[in-house]
């Protein structure tokens, strides 16, 4: 059974730092795996998405990575902004399902 | 593009009413699925549907119905509410299995 743990649980920044978020897996045998935003009272939003294939992909100031066989993604932010505070969960995806599996994400503040 | 739509956004039951929570989606997506999220938990799949005609169980199916008579539709059927149902469920769409997915806004249940 997949499962995923997500480090830190939660996070406070000032406003222009670099950061990176953590997300291990325990099940390699993945498709692919998807970060995602969520801001309080609302739903998901899709930042990025990395193919079982890929070890990175880039959208502006996010970056995420991939190791498929130790398990594990992260999530680099550049340039920190208030606007990025927000939940942060990483989720991938396998089996006959595609069933995303998700952790309980890093809640982000980003402080002016 | 709307997106993926789910309404109602907040809804209370009583134990034992039934309720059918919708969800739609415009982007002609094949893959649908639904899950709910609860405190301190993931998001946990409850069903899945890789087409129109064909649904097939997740992780915690129990309580919930499903079914998917066209491409665009997958309405979430509670038969009997219970107080263990109450969470923000979110109904997600991808293009196909594996591909990049997409979830609504969520509906916010409570049953009392």
């Amino acid at each position: 059974k997949q499962e995923v743990t997500q480090i830190p649980a939660a996070l406070s920044v000032p406003e222009g730092e670099n950061l990176v978020l953590n997300c291990s897996f325990t099940d390699s045998a993945i498709y692919n795996l998807q970060w995602f935003r969520q801001d309080p009272g609302k739903g998901l939003t899709s930042l990025l998405l990395i193919q079982s294939s890929q070890r990175e992909q880039t959208s502006g100031r996010l970056n995420a990575s991939l190791d498929k066989s130790s398990g594990r993604s992260t999530l680099y932010i550049a340039a920190s902004q208030p606007g990025d505070s927000a939940t942060y969960l990483c989720a991938p995806c396998t089996g006959t399902a595609s069933k995303l599996t998700f952790g309980t994400g890093t809640r982000l503040q980003v402080t002016l | 593009n709307a997106g993926v739509t789910q309404t109602p956004k907040f809804q209370v039951l009583k134990t034992g009413q039934s309720m059918t929570l919708q969800c739609a989606q415009d982007m002609n997506h094949e893959y649908m699925s639904w899950y709910r999220q609860d405190p301190g938990m993931g998001l946990r799949l409850i069903h899945y549907s890789v087409g129109a005609g064909i649904t097939d169980q997740g992780e915690v199916p129990n309580g919930y119905n499903v079914s998917r008579s066209t491409t665009e539709d997958f309405p979430l059927r509670l038969l009997s509410a219970a107080p263990s149902q109450t969470s923000v469920y979110f109904c997600a769409s991808s293009f196909q299995r594996n591909t990049e997915a997409f979830f609504g806004q969520g509906t916010r249940l409570t049953v009392v």
